[in-house]
């Protein structure tokens, strides 16, 4: 069956040091994985979007690698701060027919310790 | 460029009741999708609206249905309550289909069935 895995609940990192969130998946040929940011009570928001072609994206302290082959991206936070605690979801679909929807992993909590 | 909107924002119900939830997407945003989300299962997808067409729907019975009017607004409906439906339920926007790029989430409904 597919399944989405995100490493771990929840991850706690000093300030400063890079924060490595995992998600693995199976049975799935996404033509892209994206990752969003949800803050308690809130809607998840958009951060990177990463191709099967594209190893890897950055966008400031944000960087994602993609690796079809080992069914998995490595989202990576650089000099992390109290700022960035929350939870980290990944998503993809199926594949890049029209027909199937984004799902998404249940998240990986992120605190950042000062 | 004004969010995405859900309302109500909190609602209390009994078992047995009915409810309607409301999503304004971003104007301009054709695709409206609907999520599930709570603690154990985390965000599960319930469906998707392009062009006031249902386009997926995820693994949830009957009870839950929805509609889009040709102003892109959507309402989703949950008939005969049960206890396992407080959840927070999230509404996306998109300007093509969701599975095809970002998506935009508004703050979600919040209900708890007594």
């Amino acid at each position: 069956s597919q399944k989405i895995e995100q490493n771990s609940e929840a991850l706690n990192i000093q300030e400063g040091k890079t924060a490595t969130l995992t998600c693995n998946y199976t049975n799935y040929s996404p033509a892209y994985l994206q990752w969003y940011r949800q803050d308690p009570g809130r809607g998840p928001v958009f951060l990177l979007l990463i191709r099967e072609n594209e190893k890897e994206k950055r966008k400031e302290r944000l960087k994602v690698t993609f690796d079809t082959t080992l069914k998995q991206s490595l989202f990576h936070i650089t000099a992390s701060q109290p700022a960035d605690s929350a939870t980290y979801l990944c998503a993809l679909t199926g594949g890049n027919s029209g027909n199937t929807p984004l799902v998404f992993g249940k998240g990986t909590r992120l605190s950042v310790i000062a | 460029k004004a969010g995405v909107t859900q309302t109500p924002r909190y609602l209390i119900k009994t078992r047995g009741q009915q409810v309607t939830l409301s999503c304004s997407p971003i104007s301009g945003h054709r695709s409206v999708s609907w999520y599930q989300q709570t603690p154990g299962q985390g965000l599960q997808f319930l469906f998707e609206y392009f062009s006031e067409t249902q386009r997926n729907k995820g693994n949830f019975p009957g009870r839950f249905s929805g509609r889009q009017f040709s102003n892109s607004r959507s309402e989703m409906n949950v008939s005969t309550l049960e206890l396992g439906d407080s959840a927070l339920y999230l509404c996306a926007s998109s300007f093509w289909l969701a599975n095809t790029g970002e998506l935009f989430f508004g703050e979600g409904s919040r209900l708890t069935v007594l």
